[in-house]
C-alpha cells in the first residue's frame, strides 16, 4: 500500500488529453512539492515534472503538473504512442522523514 | 554529461549479503545528495535510502532500516549500498539516482538487478 494514491491504469487515444491524479495527506503532498517520473518499458525512471509544475529541459510542454491541497495531477495533451509508460508521483513525507512514491499509473495509448 | 552506472547485483540466498556500487561522473559528486530507489517485479518505485553530499547524514525507509547501509566515497565518486539479511521481498531492480531533498531525483542510472532466492 503506497503512501500516495494513484489510479493503477489510464488510457486514451492518440491526440487526446489524459490526466493522472495523485492523492496524499497533510504530511506529504499537503506540505511539500510534488515531482512526477516517467518510466518507459525496460528503462530507468526519468524526471518529468518537478516542484509541482516545472519541466526539466527537454521535456515537451505537452506534459504539465498541478497541485491543490493534498492532491496533485499530471496532464498529458496531444497524446502519442511513445507516451505509453508508467507514471509515478513522489513527495517528501514529514512524518516518515523520507521520500514517498505513488503506486504508479500504467498509461496505455489505444 | 551526468552518468550513473550501477553494479554489484546478482542472485543471493535468503539471509545473504550483497554490496551495490554506483559510479558517478559528469558532475561534482560531493555537492549532491545521492539515493537508492528500487522497483520489485510487478510493483512500483520505492525509495530505499539516501545520503547527503557533505554532512554524510543518512536516511532509510523503514522496510530496510537496520539491514541496509548506504555510504559514499567522494574521492572515488562512488555511492554504495550494503544489503544484509536479504529477504525475498528485497528482490528488485535497484536504481542509483542523484538528489534527495523533496524527492527530487534528476538523474538515474540504468539499474542493477538483485534476486533473493534459494
Amino acid at each position: 500500500q503506497s503512501v500516495l494514491t494513484q489510479p493503477p491504469s489510464a488510457s486514451a487515444t492518440p491526440g487526446q488529453r489524459v490526466t493522472i491524479s495523485c492523492s496524499g495527506s497533510s504530511s506529504n503532498v499537503g506540505s511539500n512539492t510534488v515531482n512526477w517520473y516517467q518510466q518507459l518499458p525496460g528503462t530507468a525512471p526519468k524526471l518529468l515534472i518537478y516542484t509541482n509544475n516545472q519541466r526539466p529541459s527537454g521535456v515537451p510542454d505537452r506534459f504539465s503538473g498541478s497541485k491543490s491541497g493534498t492532491s496533485a495531477s499530471l496532464a498529458i495533451s496531444g497524446l502519442r504512442s511513445e507516451d505509453e509508460a508508467d507514471y509515478y508521483c513522489a513527495a517528501w513525507d514529514d512524518s516518515l522523514n523520507g521520500a514517498v512514491f505513488g503506486g504508479g499509473t500504467k498509461l496505455t495509448v489505444l | 554529461e551526468v552518468h550513473l552506472l550501477e553494479s554489484g547485483g546478482g542472485l543471493v540466498q535468503p539471509g545473504g549479503s550483497l554490496r551495490l556500487s554506483c559510479a558517478a561522473s559528469g558532475f561534482t559528486f560531493n555537492n549532491y545528495a545521492m539515493t537508492w530507489v528500487r522497483r520489485a517485479p510487478g510493483k512500483g518505485l520505492e525509495w530505499v535510502s539516501s545520503v547527503l553530499g557533505s554532512t554524510l547524514n543518512t536516511y532509510y525507509a523503514d522496510s530496510v532500516k537496520g539491514r541496509f547501509t548506504i555510504s559514499r566515497d567522494n574521492s572515488k565518486n562512488t555511492l554504495y549500498l550494503q544489503l544484509n539479511s536479504l529477504r525475498g521481498d528485497d528482490t528488485a531492480m535497484y536504481y542509483c539516482a542523484r538528489g534527495f531533498p523533496l524527492a527530487h531525483f534528476d538523474y538515474w542510472g540504468q539499474g542493477t538487478l538483485v534476486t533473493v532466492s534459494s
